[in-house]
């Protein structure tokens, strides 16, 4: 029983370029999390995302980000023309139903050059 | 500014030792839940407590929660090596809410 899965662990991109970030839930799990972590703090929530539906985004910066979780296939974080500052460790997690723990990914972490 | 905030940043002892260390919140919760962070993994799940407990245990874990003070406590009882992580409070204001609120988490390293 496979444990969430994120890709890939470790994104190096120039400033400008898009970065893609890719999480498949445990199975049995529909409901999908995104969070960012910059050095030396704790997580921050960006988006939670069922199949097909954001249900919430009011973390995720109005520009640049999107998210989605498509019928098949993973959620992909999606980050256009990234900046230095975007460089974190982004976590995705999943859970059964919404009021049970989240089960964390090992994370992506991002560099931008 | 962070919902949990916990206390000390950084804690070193002993392998047998006791570890503790505190998580202080601002507003009311639904339920606080803490969590293990190796370095560059993820993070795993420890002990949920709700609102209306005080304490529970989970094997050598124990966590107590005082709404009064708004304030939570992880104890780590006989630690070893492999307690070496980050620990972090999330707080989570209301039933069937998702959002987790971390702190910025108090990093143990327990010394063989």
């Amino acid at each position: 029983n496979a444990g969430v899965m994120q890709n890939p662990r470790h994104l190096v991109r120039r400033r400008g370029q898009e970065a893609r970030l890719r999480c498949s839930p445990m199975k049995g799990h529909s409901h999908v999390y995104w969070y960012r972590q910059l050095p030396e703090e704790g997580l921050k929530f960006m988006v939670y995302l069922q199949k097909e539906n954001i249900i919430d985004e009011s973390g995720m910066p109005k520009e640049r980000f999107s998210a989605e979780f498509p019928k098949e296939g993973p959620s992909i974080l999606r980050i256009q023309q990234v900046v230095r500052g975007d460089s974190a460790a982004y976590f995705c997690a999943s859970s059964p139903q919404v009021d049970q723990p989240q089960h964390f990914g090992d994370g992506t972490r991002l560099s931008i050059l | 500014s962070q919902q949990g905030e916990e206390d000390p940043q950084a804690l070193s002892i002993q392998e047998g030792e006791n570890a503790t260390m505190n998580c202080s919140y601002k507003t009311s919760i639904n339920n606080l839940q803490w969590y293990r962070q190796n370095s560059g993994r993820g993070l795993v799940h420890l002990i949920l407590i709700r609102s209306n407990e005080r304490e529970k245990h989970s094997g050598r874990l124990r966590v107590t929660l005082d709404t009064s003070k708004k304030s939570s406590s992880l104890l780590i009882t006989a630690s070893r090596a492999a307690d070496t992580a980050s620990y972090f409070c999330a707080t989570v204001l209301r039933s069937n809410d998702y959002k987790l609120s971390f702190g910025a988490g108090t990093t143990v390293t327990v010394r063989a």
